[in-house]
């Protein structure tokens, strides 16, 4: 169990450009969930995968951004035309059931400029 | 009204006192409750959760739940300066978790 790994760490792009983030969890845990957490906020809820299957996304979560977990292990957020307000700290979290609490990675920090 | 509210501090407490850490929230049916520990520039990390209304002790740490008040606490005892971070409620509801802002806890030696 290495806990769950996210990719990059960091990330600058200029505004306009697409970016891809990666998240492998822990390799047991079939839920796996993206947050996005800005500067003295908590981390707010972007979207859920049970297994392959994304059962939930967030009303807020704008169409330019899109998930996958292909195969039930890693998942890819990515962000297209990219806008400032993009700039945030990108969580990703796995967990083995509901009301165990979630572990989560190190993160993935968006700057855009 | 926010989900989940916390003051958001900072809460400063000398070292070796009882730090207590509050959050309500606005969900009736919500049933698991968390609390998440976060260091400046680290991502959350799960201290405890608490299903039933009353106390739960682990180590210096005591989660108090109460239902029909709608509201949860985190009391650190003997709080030590590592204790220092944010420290995130979180409630879970459906497919998600929904957490508060956070509180910012300075323990000062």
């Amino acid at each position: 169990d290495t806990g769950v790994s996210q990719d990059p760490r960091h990330k600058i792009t200029k505004r306009g450009q697409n970016v891809t983030f990666r998240c492998d969890p822990i390799s047991e845990h079939n839920r796996l969930y993206w947050y996005r957490q800005t500067l003295g906020q908590g981390p707010e809820f972007l979207t859920y995968f049970q297994n392959e299957a994304q059962l939930e996304k967030s009303r807020l979560l704008s169409d330019r951004f899109s998930a996958e977990r292909p195969k039930g292990s890693f998942s890819t957020l990515e962000i297209q035309r990219t806008e400032q307000g993009d700039s945030a700290m990108y969580l990703c979290a796995s967990s083995l059931a509901q009301g165990r609490g979630y572990t989560f990675g190190s993160g993935t920090r968006l700057t855009v400029v | 009204q926010k989900e989940v509210e916390q003051n958001s501090g900072p809460l400063s407490v000398p070292e070796g006192a009882i730090a207590s850490l509050n959050c309500t929230y606005s969900d009736r049916g919500s049933q698991s409750f968390f609390w998440y520990r976060q260091y400046s520039g680290k991502s959350p990390e799960l201290i405890m959760f608490i299903y039933s209304n009353g106390d739960k002790e682990d180590g210096r740490f005591t989660a108090q739940l109460n239902k029909a008040s709608q509201y949860v606490s985190l009391l650190i005892r003997d709080s030590q300066p590592s204790d220092s971070a944010t420290y995130l409620c979180a409630l879970e509801g459906g497919n998600d978790m929904r957490f508060g802002a956070g509180t910012r806890l300075t323990v000062k030696p």
